[in-house]
C-alpha cells in the first residue's frame, strides 16, 4: 500500500461548481497534511496545510482531515478556469522527516 | 519572499556524461531535498540533506549523490547519466519539521533529457 493515495483523475468540473478531491494516508501517526497547486510545466506550490480534524478553510479553498478516516480532502468552490491544475496531496509520516506526495489529480475547470 | 533557484531549467546530456544539477536557497533552511517527477509516478524522493555535509537516502537514490557543503547550495550529481534518468528534478527546502515550519518550497525545476 502506497503512503498516500489519490484518484488521478482526470476531474472535470464546469466553472461555479464545487470541486473536491481526495487523499487517504496509511500512516495512522501522521501529524501533518498539505495540498500543492501544480499548474502544467510548473513547480508545486503551497495552497493549504491542516493539522487538526475539521474544516480548514482560506478564501475558496477548504481542507478537512479526518484522521479517524485517515483522510484528508480539499474542497474548491466556485470554481474557476485558473483552478485546472493538478493538485498534489502530501503528508508528513509519523517518523517526521519526509514528505510523502499522492500522485496527483488533475483537475480541469470547464468555462 | 522564498526563493529556491535551480542553475538549468532545461538540459540535455548523453548517456554517460557525469551530470550536475545546481540548487539554492535564501531563507537559511535546514533541510533541503531533490525529487524526480515522472508522470504517472508522481513527485519520489532522492536524497535530501538536514544540515551541511549530511545527506539521506531517500526512495531512489540508485544513480545518483549529492553533495551540502555550504548550508544555502545542494547539489545532484548523477555519476553516469543514463536514459532512464530522463525527468523533471525539482529541488525544494524547508526551515524544519516542528507545525507551521515544514512549507516545502520547491525551485522551478530542471527538464533534464538524456540521450
Amino acid at each position: 500500500q502506497k503512503e498516500v493515495e489519490q484518484n488521478s483523475g482526470p476531474l472535470s468540473v464546469p466553472e461555479g461548481a464545487i470541486a473536491s478531491l481526495n487523499c487517504t494516508y496509511s500512516d495512522r501517526g501522521s501529524q501533518s497534511f498539505f495540498w500543492y497547486r501544480q499548474y502544467s510545466g510548473k513547480s508545486p506550490e503551497l495552497i493549504m496545510f491542516i493539522y487538526s480534524n475539521g474544516d480548514k478553510e482560506d478564501g475558496r479553498f477548504t481542507a478537512q482531515l479526518n484522521k479517524a478516516s485517515q483522510y484528508v480532502s480539499l474542497l474548491i468552490r466556485d470554481s474557476q478556469p485558473s483552478d485546472s491544475a493538478t493538485y498534489l496531496c502530501a503528508v508528513i509520516l509519523n517518523t517526521g522527516n519526509q514528505f510523502y506526495f499522492g500522485t496527483g489529480t488533475s483537475l480541469t475547470v470547464i468555462p | 519572499d522564498v526563493k529556491v533557484t535551480q542553475s538549468s531549467r532545461y538540459l540535455v546530456k548523453r548517456t554517460g556524461e557525469k551530470v550536475f544539477l545546481e540548487c539554492v536557497q535564501d531563507m537559511d533552511h535546514e533541510n533541503m531535498f531533490w525529487y524526480r517527477q515522472d508522470p504517472g509516478l508522481g513527485l519520489r524522493l532522492i536524497y535530501f540533506s538536514y544540515d551541511v555535509k549530511m545527506k539521506e537516502k531517500g526512495d531512489i537514490p540508485e544513480g545518483y549523490s549529492v553533495s551540502r557543503e555550504k548550508k544555502e547550495r545542494f547539489s545532484l550529481i548523477l555519476e553516469s547519466a543514463s536514459t532512464n534518468q530522463t525527468s523533471m528534478y525539482l529541488c525544494a527546502s524547508t526551515s524544519g519539521w516542528a507545525p507551521g515550519d515544514e512549507k516545502l518550497f520547491f525551485g522551478s525545476g530542471t527538464q533534464l533529457s538524456v540521450l
